[in-house]
């Protein structure tokens, strides 16, 4: 599975758009690109998933560029309880052998600010 | 649903007992996880379940370790002996396979402190 780079922390104000970034320069055309996070003391949880379009779900939106080296996960209004370490994961996306892994980096500690 | 339950929440156990986590997946789901957390190694995939077979278990530390999925709704972690850089929090979690399945739903997980 390719390799992802992210900031280790970043603030964003209560409120405000949290726009938290992800390089994945090695990705390959059937790697998908996945954000999950983990709120203190919680387990991990799914937030988002993509291949080259953007997405959007309830909780946030996903950009992928046309290049797809590099992925935003977007927060649109940020609140106190989406303070959390969030996780950018590549991985092939098919079914059996290995592939169900999921690899956890160190991530990006968003905290926001009221 | 109750999503992913684990107990105990909490163990302390002193060096050199027997240890056993135990996990209950979301109903319906054919996966099954097990990761521990460190703040020294972050989260580590130690072993994965697919229809209660053990799929990949090259995360398991060392033969300490040990797991088991008897039946679709429980599986267990056992450390035996136990020792000290075992404490960390274990996770179990579950998610349904076929097509790209990667979301996996996580437990509250089991803090374990080995004194």
């Amino acid at each position: 599975d390719a390799k992802t780079t992210q900031p280790p922390s970043m603030d964003c104000a209560e409120g405000r758009a949290a726009n938290l970034p992800c390089n994945h320069s090695t990705i390959s055309g059937n790697e998908y690109v996945y954000w999950y996070r983990q709120i203190h003391s919680q387990g991990p949880q799914y937030i988002i998933h993509g291949l080259k379009n953007n997405e959007t779900n309830e909780m946030a939106s996903l950009i992928i560029t046309e290049d797809r080296k590099s992925s935003t996960l977007i927060l649109p209004h940020a609140t106190l309880r989406d303070t959390a370490v969030y996780y950018c994961i590549v991985r092939v996306a098919n079914s059996g052998g290995s592939n169900y892994k999921l690899t956890f980096g160190k991530g990006t500690l968003l905290t926001v600010n009221p | 649903d109750a999503g992913v339950i684990q107990s105990p929440r909490h163990e302390v156990t002193e060096m050199g007992q027997e240890v056993t986590l135990r996990c209950k997946p979301i109903s319906g789901h054919d996966y099954l996880f097990w990761y521990r957390q460190t703040m020294m190694r972050g989260l580590e995939l130690l072993i994965y379940f697919n229809n209660n077979v053990p799929i990949d278990d090259s995360g398991m530390p060392e033969d300490r370790f040990s797991a088991k999925m008897p039946n679709a709704s429980f599986s267990t972690l056992k450390i035996q002996p136990s020792e000290p850089r075992d404490s960390a929090v274990y996770f179990c979690a579950s998610s349904s396979g076929g097509g790209r399945g990667v979301k996996q739903f996580f437990g509250p997980g089991t803090r374990l402190t080995v004194l």
